[in-house]
């Protein structure tokens, strides 16, 4: 059965520096990997997705996500935080039929001022 | 475009009661699915549908019910509410055949007492 971890259940960053957050991943066969953005009250919004290609992939808002096959990791980064940043971030992978869309546990970023 | 659509946002139902989430999308996505949101266990889902007529379980089917008969529509109903089931719920939907990008609604909170 496909998973993904993300160990971290907060991240805390200064505003300007970098950001990282953490997610491994299991799939049988090549996986199909993605970022979504949740902020307080609202449903979730998609970041990028890496499905084949290059490693380092870029999304909306200025994140990009760097894939590790050897690792089996897919984290998520930007390089200067902003406050508006602040969220729940989730880290989601589908299984190889396409049908089901399984999600981390969430890391709640928070970008201090 | 509406895009995700859910109602009601907000119900507090008893313990043994029923009711029906609806979920409605007005861009022909051929995939929508229904997850449940709670603390420290991110989204799971609990059913999903590859286009009218089909429906299959998710990680945690039990305890609802679920029909697809147009391609716009996938209610989530519960047919004997349980405190278990209190919950946010999110309806999504997504295009395509790998499923690159889910499309959410703003969610439902549920409340069973």
């Amino acid at each position: 059965a496909q998973s993904v971890a993300q160990p971290e259940d907060q991240v805390n960053v200064a505003e300007g520096n970098p950001l990282t957050v953490k997610c491994t991943y299991s799939v049988s066969g090549n996986p199909y990997l993605f970022w979504y953005v949740q902020y307080p009250n609202r449903g979730l919004q998609f970041l990028l997705k890496y499905i084949t290609g290059d490693n380092l992939v870029k999304g909306s808002y200025g994140f990009e996500a760097e894939f590790n096959k050897s690792q089996t990791s897919f984290h998520l980064k930007k390089p200067s935080a902003l406050v508006s940043d602040s969220a729940l971030y989730f880290c989601a992978v589908i299984n190889g039929g396409y049908q089901k869309v399984t999600f981390g546990t969430g890391t709640k970023l928070q970008v201090i001022p | 475009n509406a895009g995700v659509t859910q109602t009601p946002k907000f119900q507090v139902l008893k313990t043994g009661q029923s009711m029906t989430l609806q979920c409605a999308q007005d861009m022909n996505h051929e995939y929508m699915s229904w997850y449940r949101q709670d603390p420290g266990m991110g989204l799971r889902l609990i059913h999903y549908s590859v286009g009218a007529g089909i429906t299959d379980q998710g990680e945690v089917p039990n305890g609802y019910n679920v029909s697809r008969s147009t391609t716009e529509d996938f209610p989530l109903r519960l047919l004997s509410a349980a405190p278990s089931q209190t919950s946010v719920y999110f309806c999504a939907s997504s295009f395509g055949q790998t499923r690159e990008k889910l499309f959410f609604g703003s969610g439902t909170q549920l409340s069973v007492l």
